[in-house]
């Protein structure tokens, strides 16, 4: 059974303060790992898609990485708006379709 | 554009209401999925439609019935819905169901049942 675990599961930071969530997985054949970015009473908001170990994407503030084991999205220099639920997903096996296996998600706060 | 536009965004029902929810895309994406999410949990798979066609049923309670009356449409009919089905539900869509496919989410329903 595919999983996800994400840690902290909580993290409060000041203004400015750089950090990094983990994503740790044990999939059959990863497809596709997944960043979304989730505000309170709101959807997923899509972030990232990483395929393939060692590959990097990179969005304002956020950068996303990918090994054969986990993923880190590094914040850079976070702001106030970065507050959100951070949620990693994947996408994994040959007869499981677009199905996402969610990751419990990391809080982020972060303090001005 | 990635929109996913879901209605309506509150809704408030009694256990003996009959309600649908609405989510609709215009991106030409052929698969559509609905989410059931509590507070401080994960989305949590309900159905998936592919090409119109219900391809996937988490085992979800009879009291939830999914549509696809076209391939931009789908809805949730609910009724006789019991207090612990309150929740935020949310309307997914990709390209198809199959391959390395980006789900793009709306905003959701708020529901609340009394």
């Amino acid at each position: 059974e595919d999983q996800v675990t994400q840690s902290p599961e909580a993290l409060r930071l000041q203004e400015g303060e750089s950090s990094s969530l983990n994503c740790s997985y044990t999939v059959s054949g990863l497809r596709g790992l997944f960043w979304y970015r989730q505000d309170p009473g709101k959807g997923p908001e899509f972030l990232f898609t990483l395929y393939s170990a060692g590959e990097e994407k990179e969005k304002e503030r956020l950068k996303a990485t990918l090994t054969k084991k986990e993923s880190f999205l590094h914040i850079t220099a976070p702001k106030p708006e970065d507050s959100a639920t951070y949620l990693c997903a994947v996408q994994a096996g040959e007869t499981s379709g677009s199905r996402l296996t969610f990751g419990e998600g990391t809080q982020l706060t972060v303090n001005p | 554009d990635t929109e996913v536009t879901q209605t309506p965004k509150h809704l408030v029902m009694g256990m003996t209401n009959k309600k649908s929810l609405k989510c609709e895309q215009h991106m030409g994406h052929r698969a559509m999925y609905w989410y059931k999410q509590k507070a401080k949990k994960p989305p949590e798979l309900m159905f998936v439609y592919s090409y119109e066609k219900l391809s996937i049923n988490e085992s979800v309670p009879s009291r939830f019935s999914p549509e696809c009356p076209n391939s931009s449409l789908l809805n949730l009919h609910l009724h006789a819905l019991q207090p612990e089905d309150s929740a935020l539900y949310l309307c997914a869509s990709s390209l198809s169901a199959s391959g390395k496919n980006i789900q793009y989410f709306g905003a959701g329903t708020r529901l609340s049942v009394l």
